[in-house]
């Protein structure tokens, strides 16, 4: 099965930095990569999905780029704001069946003034 | 944008009895709905792919005959914790797709306590 790692639990910088998560996979190279804020008490939002034949993705202040040599995406917040502070999680589908995502535990950003 | 929404947002029950949670998709048509169960601090972990019209996908692991779902239309699914445990106290989460597989649509989520 697939194992997917968020390099860490939690991720606090200063506002008007950027934030950079990262998220690394094993076995198989997923078709795609999403990445999804969640928000305490609240289901996961969309944020940008990736395709393995793309290196990288952008959408406002948010990259995020896909190496499927190193199995690895990272994930960038430029002009980070205290309302980016949320649990982001990077999901990879199952390879099978469409539509259905292995999710990482995420990690949670904190952005202080 | 499409919209998802669950209800209820949280419920108690006591152990023993059965719990329905419902998943509709707002302003758009999902053939396919997918229930994710979340403890603190987890991953979401699929439990079953619903398909509308048909008998849904259960991950393994997950008891089909505990957790019912049901794909009546093309707006709803539901699901069904039947004779619950406080083990099963956790946040459900259902999405939908629209067709195509690029990004899933995410209820707000609901949040079962069993006493």
């Amino acid at each position: 099965s697939q194992k997917i790692e968020q390099n860490s639990e939690a991720l606090n910088i200063q506002e008007g930095k950027t934030a950079t998560l990262t998220c690394n996979y094993t076995n198989y190279s997923p078709a795609y990569l999403q990445w999804y804020r969640q928000d305490p008490g609240r289901g996961p939002v969309f944020l940008l999905l990736i395709r393995e034949n793309e290196k990288e993705k952008r959408k406002e202040r948010l990259k995020v780029t896909f190496d499927t040599t190193l199995k690895q995406s990272l994930f960038h917040i430029t002009a980070s704001q205290p309302a980016d502070s949320a649990t982001y999680l990077c999901a990879l589908d199952r390879g099978s069946t469409l539509g259905r995502l292995y999710f990482g535990r995420g990690t949670q950003l904190t952005v202080w003034p | 944008g499409a919209v998802v929404s669950q209800h209820p947002s949280w419920v108690i029950c006591k152990s023993g009895t059965s719990v329905k949670i419902e998943c509709r998709s707002l302003d758009f048509q999902a053939t396919t709905m997918f229930w994710y169960r979340q403890f603190p601090k987890q991953s979401l972990m699929l439990m079953a792919t619903s398909n509308e019209g048909s008998k849904a996908t259960y991950e393994q692991g997950v008891e089909k005959d505990k957790f019912l779902i049901n794909h009546a239309s093309l707006t709803l699914s539901t699901l069904t914790v039947t004779s619950a445990h406080p083990e099963d106290s956790s946040f459900y989460i259902c999405s939908a797709e629209t067709g195509s597989y690029n990004e899933q649509f995410f209820g707000p989520g609901t949040r079962l306590t069993v006493l």
